[in-house]
């Protein structure tokens, strides 16, 4: 798999809009998977396959993709969205993670 | 419920050996392909190395860093994932994570702390 880039933060108020890219030249040809991770926890998948809620996880959390940039999109931000981020696709033989991004809410 | 329950982690010296073990229930694990990530702390997560299932002929793989040093392993009758370490570097310290990609959630166990000393 080659290299994700995320960015490193970002930054909204309660109740807005929180939008988290991944760019990767392999995405169009390899599906993308969205983990969450609060502090002193294990990640938990919240968007798999690009645009795939597992069930558990809130309707405010969405993925959508073009070419090769994944957003992760997180509707009406609550303070519980608080956390790190990460991005990670798959080739044959190996994964890789993007860097992560942490989410602030203001 | 799907369970993953990580142990083994422990303080060793560089240049050692150690055996993680993930011990798991819930799923079916003997076609189930179960993976190791890794975070050095205050850092990002790290992909380590994957065994697919029986099913899939239980193919491995590993991450360049660790290829060759580490060797990734599973008792199908236990239900149990392994991850054997060994020419341990600084670098390799981290919280080990086990999870499986059988499972439509994908869950995770809660890690266990390896930390490798000078």
């Amino acid at each position: 798999s080659s290299e994700l880039t995320q960015p490193p933060s970002v930054s909204v108020s309660p109740g807005q809009t929180a939008r988290i890219t991944c760019i990767g030249d392999a995405l169009p040809r390899q599906y993308c998977y969205w983990y969450q991770q609060k502090p002193r926890q294990a990640p938990v998948m919240v968007i798999s396959k690009d645009t795939e809620r597992p069930s558990g996880i809130p309707e405010r959390f969405s993925g959508s993709t073009s070419g090769t940039i994944v957003t992760l999109t997180i509707s009406g931000v609550r303070a519980e969205d608080e956390a790190d981020y990460y991005c990670q696709s798959a080739n044959s033989t190996s994964w890789v993670f993007g860097g992560g991004t942490k989410l602030t809410v203001l | 419920e799907v369970r993953l329950v990580e142990s083994g982690g422990a303080l060793v010296k560089a240049g050692g050996s150690l055996r993680l073990s993930c011990v798991t229930s819930g799923f079916p694990f003997t076609d189930a392909w179960m993976n190791w990530v890794r975070q050095a702390p205050g850092k990002g997560l790290e992909w380590v190395g994957r065994i697919k299932g029986k099913i899939d002929g239980g193919t491995i793989d590993y991450a360049a860093p660790v290829r060759g040093r580490f060797t990734v392993s599973r008792d199908d009758s236990k239900k149990t994932f392994f991850l054997h370490m060994k020419s341990l570097k600084v670098e390799d310290t981290a919280v080990y994570y086990c999870l499986t990609t059988t499972t439509v959630t994908r869950p995770w166990g809660q890690g266990t702390l390896v930390t490798v000393s000078s």
